[in-house]
């Protein structure tokens, strides 16, 4: 099983709201570890958005839109992404990491599509 | 302005070796930690490794650990990735990128690595 599993690809409508969710492992808590958010437009680099661990643990790269922010929930495990008032610029693939054993660990990723 | 440019990409043959380097330039690079990170074409990033500020630690994902070796050199600005025992598997596109508290803030435009026959 990965260590980190993400859909791999989620739609929603412009306006809307879109939650990504990134699942750790079984055994893998999420509340010890800072999972990092990247997002990845299509033939763009990677950007790094934020990393969240908790309300009081968390950091948004400078000239983020407040409409990302991010969460866990604690029952499933998992790290999420929330995007609110969705755009058409948000239109792109989407990957969580944590820092697991000395490594950095990437998600599979999820592609939104935003229509 | 941080720029991160890689170079040093081209096709080997599987089992050969390539050696990557990134120049870096618009911050303080002996202040930074720094990493590679790759994606394979049409697919997801997978970190590679990354080195301490002094390079006292360096970390490998497992899939290139004993056949990877990443370096730098303070005093040139630069990153260096050496490539050995190369297969079809590692054919990516080779990204150097600053470190900032975990954050990868910046990333270089890439370089092309293609291992085939």
């Amino acid at each position: 099983q990965a260590v980190l599993t993400q859909p791999s690809s989620l739609s929603a409508s412009p306006g809307a709201s879109a939650s990504l969710t990134c699942s750790l492992r079984s055994g893998i808590n999420v509340g010890t570890y800072k999972i990092y958010w990247y997002q990845q437009k299509s033939g763009s680099l990677p950007r790094y958005l934020l990393r969240y661990k908790s309300d009081s643990d968390k950091q948004q790269d400078s000239g983020l839109p407040s409409r990302f922010s991010a969460s866990t929930d604690a029952s499933a495990n998992a790290g999420i992404l929330l995007i609110s008032g969705l755009q058409s610029e948000d239109e792109a693939d989407y990957y969580c990491v944590i820092w697991h054993n000395n490594a950095w660990v990437f998600g599979g990723g999820t592609k939104l599509t935003v229509l | 302005e941080v720029q991160l440019v890689e170079s040093g990409g081209g096709l080997v043959q599987p089992g050969g070796s390539l050696r990557l380097s990134c120049a870096a330039s618009g911050f303080t690079f002996s202040d930074s930690w720094m990493a590679w990170v790759r994606q394979a074409p049409g697919k997801g990033l997978e970190w590679v490794a990354n080195i301490k500020k002094d390079g006292s630690e360096e970390y490998y994902a497992d899939s290139v650990k004993g056949r990877f070796t990443i370096s730098r050199d303070n005093v040139k600005n630069s990153l260096f990735l050496q490539m050995n025992s190369l297969r079809a598997e590692d054919t990516a596109v080779y990204h150097c990128a600053k470190d900032t508290s975990g954050a990868l803030d910046y990333w270089g435009q890439g370089i092309l690595v293609t291992v085939s026959s």
